[in-house]
């Protein structure tokens, strides 16, 4: 079956240090993977969307950025975080040609 | 540009209760419309998926509705549990994205035993 995996759970970090999150996924190939974050009482916000390797789609313009190293491996990252930047983080994935998405348990980010 | 509404943001409920969340989006160019269960602190849960083309799915207590051309969805829970306590959100995918799905803020509901 598959599973997939974020940490870390949860991060504290002061403003203007850098932010790497990471995401893996076990018992599918090439996946299809999404970043998305959500704000308090707010909707999820799609961030970031790959199709495969080194392929990364970006949906808001800010200072994250994502990469995908290998196939089931998508990592979040910022060189230096904002106080807007605080949220819960969550990845996904799901296989093309399909719509159901399935969620990590998310990573709750707190800059200080 | 698709905005996705969902009213009310809170709800607290007696358990045994029938209850309907509700789902409104502004622009009817939708290929699909999903609800998601979110418990807190977790990860989104899909729970019902339906087409533009559908009017109605089906799972178990759960019966969610489309009406595109009104531009609204409602998820109906049966009998009411204190286990489906949770936030709900629902999501559309335009009709010209094939991966972007775009999210309300959810109804946090609440079961009381």
């Amino acid at each position: 079956s598959q599973t997939i995996h974020q940490w870390p759970a949860t991060l504290v970090q002061p403003v203007g240090s850098p932010l790497s999150l990471e995401c893996t996924v076990e018992g599918t190939s090439n996946p299809n993977l999404y970043w998305y974050r959500q704000a308090a009482g707010r909707g999820l916000q799609l961030l970031f969307y790959s199709v495969g390797i080194g392929q990364i789609s970006s949906e808001v313009p800010q200072n994250l950025s994502a990469s995908r190293p290998q196939d089931r491996q998508f990592i979040l990252s910022s060189k230096k975080l904002l106080l807007s930047d605080s949220g819960f983080y969550l990845c996904a994935w799901k296989l093309a040609g399909t719509e159901t998405q399935y969620f990590g348990p998310g990573t709750r980010l707190l800059v200080l | 540009k698709q905005e996705v509404t969902q009213i009310p943001a809170a709800l607290s409920v007696p358990e045994g209760e029938n209850l309907v969340l509700n789902c409104s989006f502004t622009d009817s160019a939708i290929y699909n419309l999903q609800w998601f269960r979110q418990d807190p602190g977790k990860g989104l849960t899909s729970l019902l998926l339906i087409q533009s083309s559908q009017r109605e799915q089906t799972s178990g207590r759960l019966n969610a509705s489309l009406d595109k051309s009104s531009g609204r969805s409602t998820l109906y829970i049966a009998a009411s549990q204190p286990g489906d306590s949770a936030t709900y959100l629902c999501a559309v995918r335009p009709s010209d994205s094939s991966y972007k799905l775009i999210f309300g803020s959810g109804t946090r509901l609440l079961v009381r035993p």
